[in-house]
């Protein structure tokens, strides 16, 4: 069954500590993203790769990273410079290259991050 | 730059009655997409709209895409317990923006 595995479902951070959340995707997209949601403000985009070894920069990439060394996968890491990792984070993928894509979008299930 | 903004934040509905969730976009859309969101979960692909004025049905749901292509709705007709969740846009002008969606609370 094609889908977005994403994981853990919920994550902890210690002060200072850089976390890895995993995102595989099993669809043969091309594209993919990672979002933010906090309540009550939608979903802010964080990085997208539109391409193996490609990716940009979204709206809040500040204190984040990502790699695409496969396309299957495209792992987000909460470095400690990001000062309220709190939130939930989703990934994304969909088809379309060569520029962003206008396909709709396919969503994992989520992590919940928070700080211990 | 490309801002899509969505009203109302919040709708609390009586079961069986009728609302209207409305979309409105800074820039002029080459496409509009939506999403629901059920408490707990991921955001679901609902549908895609891509020409001035149209309007596509999902049952219930009437989506609505406006002639400036700057503006969409969605109507729900007859809400039901299984509509709870938060409806997002998104609107795609030169990336897909999401607005920050209607969450839907249902009183029977």
């Amino acid at each position: 069954d094609g889908g977005i595995t994403q994981s853990p479902k919920y994550l902890f951070r210690k002060e200072g500590q850089n976390v890895t959340l995993s995102c595989e995707q099993n669809l043969n997209h091309d594209a993919m993203y990672w979002y933010r949601q906090d309540p009550g403000q939608g979903l802010r985009l964080i990085y997208y790769s539109q391409i193996v070894n490609d990716f940009q920069k979204g709206d809040i990439a500040e204190g984040y990273s990502v790699s695409r060394e496969k396309k299957e996968s495209f792992p987000l890491t909460v470095t400690s410079a990001q000062k309220n990792p709190t939130a939930f984070y989703l990934c994304a993928s969909s088809t379309g290259t060569g520029g962003w894509s206008n396909q709709p979008q396919h969503f994992g299930d989520g992590t919940r991050l928070s700080i211990l | 730059g490309q801002q899509v903004m969505q009203i109302p934040q919040y709708q609390h509905v009586q079961e069986g009655e009728d609302f209207t969730t409305y979309c409105n976009s800074s820039t002029t859309l080459s496409n509009i997409q939506w999403y629901k969101q059920r408490p707990g979960g991921h955001p679901v692909f609902l549908i895609q709209l891509v020409k001035s004025g149209e309007v596509k049905k999902q049952k219930r749901l009437t989506f609505q895409f406006g002639e400036a292509k700057k503006n969409s709705s969605l109507h729900i007709t007859a809400t039901q317990t299984t509509d709870v969740g938060t409806y997002f846009c998104a609107g795609f002008g030169y990336k897909l923006s999401f607005g920050a969606g209607t969450t839907v609370t249902v009183r029977a």
